[in-house]
């Protein structure tokens, strides 16, 4: 089974429109951290978040925001009012601490966003 | 402030042969994570140093693969003898880090090896 699923594959959206990164893990530990990275097209990886499992707080950062939700297993990222730079493939990620770690990642979502 | 630096930038290299990646952490940085990105497997976190020692390295895919990192300033991934299969994109990222488990702080990435075996 997978541990984090990013069911969105592909999506588009015009300028300035905003839009939600779905990402639903799995894990049974209880202490475990969440990550988001972007993947421009240029190809370099840029670190976003993290987040550990005992902080249910949501972040802002800009026009970036996460909403963690143990209860649904969730870790969704948003983009507000989104711009032209803002296409790039992201992935979430999962990493488990109780038993060693181990680091999952997600199959990625490419955003396109249209002038 | 220089980044994190890796070289090559691009290796091309025969089945068979040994392949040296190398990465400069950013200065000052106590973490150091190497990824490996296919499209077949997507990202993968193979071993990441705290302090200069390997926290773990169950992700490292066979005993073909090999890292060290000897100093605070210098890691290498070293795969013998290399495989088509190998082929990827290796990331090596830098942080500072609190503790042994990956934690808090902004990982830094480098710009990435490109490795193609023939």
């Amino acid at each position: 089974a997978q541990k984090v699923t990013q069911a969105q594959t592909e999506i588009s959206v015009v300028e300035k429109e905003d839009v939600t990164l779905d990402c639903v893990y799995e894990t049974r530990d209880t202490t475990y951290y969440l990550f988001w990275y972007k993947q421009p097209p240029s190809g370099e990886l840029v670190f976003l978040i993290r987040r550990n499992s005992f902080d249910e707080q949501n972040e802002i950062s800009g026009r970036y925001s996460w909403n963690f939700q143990k209860s649904t297993s969730s870790f969704n990222f948003t983009i507000t009012a989104s711009q032209v730079v803002d296409s790039a493939v992201y992935f979430c990620a999962l990493s488990e601490t109780n038993t060693g770690n181990q680091f999952y990642f997600g199959t990625g979502t490419s955003l396109t966003v249209i002038p | 402030d220089a980044g994190v630096i890796q070289s090559p930038r691009h290796e091309v290299t025969e089945m068979g042969q040994e392949v040296t990646l190398r990465c400069k952490p950013i200065s000052g940085h106590n973490s150091l994570f190497w990824y490996r990105q296919t499209m077949m497997r997507g990202l993968e976190l193979l071993i990441y140093f705290n302090n200069n020692v390997p926290i773990d390295d169950s992700g490292m895919p066979e005993d073909r693969f090999s890292a060290k990192m000897p100093n605070a300033s210098f890691s290498t991934l070293k795969i013998q003898p290399s495989e088509p299969r190998d082929s990827a994109v290796y990331f090596c990222a830098s942080s500072l880090e609190e503790g042994i488990f990956l934690s808090t702080d902004t990982q830094y990435f480098g710009p990435g090896t490109r490795l193609t075996v023939l």
